[in-house]
């Protein structure tokens, strides 16, 4: 059953620490995004990747948020240094980057920074 | 700039009847819209698509209507069903990429 998975389910850090959140996309998929759920915002999106490269990262605050894809089988979100508004759900997803094309999404990481 | 909008954040129905979700974009370069289902504590999952090419598309209980000239969709769920209340996000590409904007969602609640 191929799924994509996200790691931590949950993390609660101290304002000011380092958090990374990884991804593992589904097996063959070329795309890869990283989405922030907010209240206010709904499904934001912070980044994604074609075949591991970043296509587009407008989303994210770049002074302390960092995307990567390091091998097809791994994405990771950083937040250096972490700040109380970054508290959010973190969902990562993938899919084959076709226009008729569905994304299959992680259960996210929820993040809380205090 | 919110280029996707769901302008109800919540909505009530009776079981059996027809559930209606609204949905307006501002980009008329989007041609590529699908809805999303979300349960909490899970991921978004895939609901339903419409390309620009169509008005309408349909699957099962699930409709999606395509107004391109008012920059509107709509998805219906008929009839609808306890098991339906979720959040329900739609979500719209444009052509050529694989960026999806989503909207803030709408939050379903089917009485039984």
């Amino acid at each position: 059953d191929a799924r994509v998975t996200q790691t931590p389910r949950h993390k609660v850090t101290e304002m000011g620490q380092e958090v990374t959140m990884r991804c593992q996309p589904i097996l063959g998929h070329n795309t890869v995004f990283w989405y922030r759920q907010t209240m206010m915002q709904g499904l934001e999106l912070l980044a994604y990747f074609r075949n591991r490269a970043p296509l587009d990262d407008s989303g994210m605050p770049k002074d302390r948020f960092s995307a990567e894809m390091p091998d097809a089988t791994l994405a990771t979100l950083k937040i250096q240094p972490s700040e109380p508004r970054d508290s959010a759900v973190y969902f990562c997803a993938s899919g084959w980057g076709r226009r008729s094309g569905e994304l299959f999404f992680g259960e996210g990481s929820r993040l809380t920074v205090l | 700039d919110q280029q996707v909008k769901q302008n109800s954040p919540s909505l009530s129905v009776q079981e059996g009847r027809i559930s209606i979700l609204n949905c307006d974009y501002t980009n008329s370069m989007f041609d590529y819209f699908l809805w999303y289902k979300k349960y909490p504590a899970e991921g978004p999952t895939f609901l339903i698509s419409i390309s620009s090419i169509k008005d309408k598309n349909e699957d099962g209980r699930f409709t999606v209507f395509l107004n391109k000239s008012a920059k509107h969709l709509s998805l219906h769920i008929v009839p609808s069903q306890p098991g339906d209340s979720a959040v329900y996000f739609c979500a719209a590409s444009a052509g050529g990429t694989y960026k999806y904007i989503f909207g803030t969602g709408t939050r379903l609640k089917v009485l039984a």
